[in-house]
């Protein structure tokens, strides 16, 4: 069955620091995996995906077919990135999310 | 640019009432989409359209009802609403089944 597991419901992380949001899934497939942001008053919006390997707003994620990961990475935190988050899959003419990282960068 | 438009932004509800969520896209997108937010629960497939006149389930669809009559319009209608159907609505729309387009949302308490 197909699932989309992000383990933490929030992450704290201070400005300029490493910031990594983890996302597992599973698929019987061959899925496209993306991420999806909703910042403050903001309609939820694409932020990346897989197939296009592009670095949006310094975020860069890697399918990981092996460990059915699609980790979200930034190497230094900036207090706009504060949001939530989303690991999305499609497949089916369906898209699955995950229940979504709540991101707060302290300054 | 409108996009995605739901309406309404708020409502609440008696149990019993029942009401349509109005969803309506100017990109000319074939696929459209009904999700429910609830706290903690990340977002719930409801209804999805890959095209006018099509319609099929998610992984939620009781007590939910959907048309495609035309490419714009995917209305979802909640009928004897109960208050396990509060919850966030969203609209969605692709194009092709990739990037999604989201509406604003649809705050919708069912007292």
């Amino acid at each position: 069955a197909q699932r989309v597991t992000q383990p933490e419901k929030l992450l704290s992380v201070f400005k300029g620091a490493p910031v990594e949001l983890k996302c597992n899934y599973s698929y019987s497939g061959s899925p496209e995996l993306f991420w999806y942001v909703q910042y403050s008053r903001q309609r939820l919006q694409l932020l990346l995906r897989h197939i296009s390997r592009e670095s949006i707003k310094g975020f860069t994620a890697d399918l990981n077919k092996g460990e059915t990961s699609f980790h979200l990475k930034k190497p230094f935190a900036q207090e706009e990135d504060s949001a939530m988050y989303y690991c999305a899959l499609s497949g089916g003419n369906q898209f699955y999310f995950g229940t979504g990282t709540s991101l707060t960068v302290i300054p | 640019n409108a996009g995605v438009t739901q309406t309404p932004k708020f409502r609440i509800l008696k149990i019993g009432q029942s009401m349509t969520l109005q969803c309506t896209q100017d990109m000319n997108h074939n696929y459209m989409y009904w999700y429910r937010q609830d706290p903690g629960m990340g977002l719930k497939l409801i209804y999805y359209s890959v095209g006018a006149g099509i319609t099929d389930k998610g992984e939620v669809p009781n007590g939910y009802n959907v048309s495609r009559s035309t490419t714009e319009d995917f209305p979802l209608r909640l009928e004897l609403a109960a208050p396990s159907q509060t919850s966030v609505y969203f609209c969605a729309s692709s194009l092709s089944g990739e990037k999604l387009f989201f509406g604003s949302g649809t705050q919708l308490s069912v007292l």
